[in-house]
């Protein structure tokens, strides 16, 4: 099946420092989708990309669609103690005939921020 | 804001045994999406469902599974005597046409089999 190779793993940063995280394919994707997911909790949508090098803004959050259609990075600016958690790209691609949408998730980019 | 939910948050059963797990999708959305992450691991898609149809599934999602909309507002997923390593948080998603890839989850059901 596809994969999405997200890095860093995981990630320690200082309070007010600016932290970026990515995500690459083997293959290419119509769609691109970051979610965060806090502990014992669902995935929530941040931010979502639909044409190859767009640069999307949401507050102190901003993504990319890669020229390529096969990578995407997200960077948050500022960074606060509330932006800890999980952050997950997805892929999109539809599936003609099909009517479905299904996403593929990378493996996760674990946040910590120190105070 | 409208959410998706799920019921219920936690669910405990033997080996064997037949879960129903529940969800309510926003309501003028019309894809419907179950995926599971196995603790620690990513999330992982099932199966997607509109017009009253399945209309894609996973390798994951074999016989042992099954969906349905038994109401206007309700999506069930059901698993047929369960295994072990059908452990696992599940989530529901569902899109609306206009924006068909945001998919907006639930908080998820904690399915522990024992």
């Amino acid at each position: 099946g596809q994969q999405l190779n997200q890095s860093p793993q995981s990630m320690f940063i200082q309070e007010g420092e600016d932290v970026s995280m990515n995500c690459t394919s083997s293959s290419i994707f119509n769609t691109w989708l970051w979610y965060k997911q806090d502990p014992g909790e669902g995935p929530v949508l941040l931010i979502a990309l639909y044409k190859a090098g767009e640069l999307t803004s949401n507050g102190r959050l901003t993504a990319q669609f890669g020229i390529t259609r096969k990578d995407s990075f997200l960077n948050i600016s500022a960074s606060i103690p509330s932006d800890v958690g999980i952050y997950f790209c997805a892929g999109a691609r539809f599936h003609s005939g099909a009517g479905s949408y299904q996403l593929t998730f990378g493996k996760g980019t674990k946040l910590s921020v120190i105070p | 804001e409208p959410e998706v939910t799920q019921t219920p948050s936690h669910q405990v059963t033997q080996m064997g045994q037949e879960v129903i797990l529940r969800c309510v999708p926003i309501s003028n959305h019309l894809y419907f999406y179950w995926y599971r992450q196995i603790l620690g691991q990513k999330v992982e898609f099932l199966v997607s469902f509109y017009n009253n149809e399945i209309s894609e599934k996973s390798e994951i999602f074999d016989d042992q599974f099954s969906v349905e909309r038994p109401d206007g507002s309700n999506f069930t997923l059901k698993i047929r005597s369960t295994k072990l390593e059908d452990s696992a948080m599940y989530f529901c998603a569902s899109s609306e046409v206009a924006s068909p890839y945001e998919q907006y989850f639930g908080p998820g059901t904690r399915l522990t089999v024992t």
